[in-house]
Formats: structure tokens, sequence, C-alpha cells
């Protein structure tokens, strides 16, 4: 157990519609991070916040947005969801800038 | 289309050695990882090494860092049937706020 938490495990939605996964880091880390495993695409980075504010942002599409509260934890926000955004999306956090730890993941299927 | 390169599959008998390969793209990235992903999980950091570094041992795991030919490994002594699993590396390039970029993963297979 890394510590990190996610939910819900597992989402099914259908096109078009939005949805928000959410994501506790670690007690004590400030950095909290996203990424999107798919079979095509493998594991990529979404974006990264410290502390409440958006430090680096990857391969994250317009629809897809972001925030980290006050208290740490972050929500991924993803709308007019496409077939194409079905995936595992892992959150990870860090308290430095080196070990990164992974959350159990949320398993998106968009039907 | 990624980075960071792996063989896709690697299959070793119980109690034999692994090494999985891996070559990265960014020279300034300062730490390179290693990820197990068993089925149905997320990823766990098994060891990381300092860009600095040649060599790192770590118990069973041996990381090794060939900076010039950017090339990473990771052997695996005595594999056991608990270690099958997708392992990915990993860099964290310079400039880029504290992303890793993973390679696309090499699922190890061991039979008994």
């Amino acid at each position: 157990d890394s510590g990190v938490t996610q939910t819900p495990k597992h989402l099914i939605t259908a096109t078009g519609q939005r949805v928000t996964l959410r994501c506790s880091p670690r007690s004590g880390d400030l950095s909290v991070y996203w990424y999107q495993q798919s079979l095509d695409q493998g594991l990529q980075f979404l974006i990264q916040y410290y502390n409440g504010e958006e430090r680096a942002k990857g391969n994250i599409l317009e629809r897809f947005s972001a925030q980290q509260f006050p208290d740490l934890h972050s929500e991924l926000n993803l709308s007019s969801l496409e077939l194409g955004d079905s995936a595992l999306y892992f959150c990870a956090s860090s308290v430095g800038l080196n070990e990164q730890f992974f959350g159990p993941g949320t398993r998106l299927t968009v039907l | 289309g990624e980075d960071v390169e792996q063989s896709l599959f690697l299959s070793v008998r119980e109690g034999d050695s692994s090494v999985i390969n891996c070559t990265y793209t960014d020279s300034s990235s300062t730490y390179l990882y290693w990820y197990k992903q068993e089925p149905g999980a997320g990823l766990q950091l098994l060891t990381y090494i300092f860009s600095n570094m040649d060599m790192k041992q770590d118990q069973r795991l041996t990381v090794l860092l060939n900076k010039k030919d950017k090339h990473l490994s990771l052997r695996i002594a005595d594999t056991q049937t608990g270690d099958s699993a997708i392992y990915f590396c990993a860099e964290n390039p310079q400039g880029a706020g504290n992303m890793l970029t993973f390679g696309g993963g090499t699922r190890l297979m061991v039979k008994p």
C-alpha cells in the first residue's frame, strides 16, 4: 500500500458525459501528479500540482482539467467523454523531487 | 510514441537472473526509476538511481546505469514466480516539472 488513495476504483459512463476522479496523496506530500495508462498510448503524464498550484502540464486534453485543494487532495475532471478516453487513470504523490508513489488507479470505461 | 524504450517481453526460469533493459533519451534526467505493475494493480516503485551513479544494489535488485549510452538495466537475482509482472523504466526530464516519462514496459514471465 503506497498511502495514495484514489476513488472510485471503477467508473463506467457514456460518451459525452463528465466524471470526476479523486486522489488523496500520502500524508505530508505536497505534489500530486496525474497519469493516464492506455493500451495505445502507454503511460502518459497529464498534469502536476504542487501545494495547490499547477506546476507542469503534459499531454492533457482541453476537455480535461484538474485542481488541488487546500487539504492537498486533487480531482481530475474529464468532460465530453469519448470512447478513446477509456483508460486507467493514476494519481501519484511525492514530497520532494524524486520518488513518486502511485495510487491503485481508477479504471474508466466509456461506452 | 515513447522516448524511453524497452523490450516487450522476457521469459526466465525460476531461480535464474532476469535482466530488463531500457534506453532513455534525456541525458539531463536527474533520476531514473524502475516501477513494477502486477495485473490489476497500480505502479510500485522498486528502486531508482541518481544520475551520477553507475550502480545501485538493493537486495535482489541491481540497477546499472551507462550514461554515455543512455542505457539503464534492472537485474533481478534468483527470480521468483512472484516477480512476474510488467516492469517500467522512467526518466525525469529536466525542465519538465517533476513529470516522469515512462517506457512501454517489459512483461516478465517467470516459469516454475
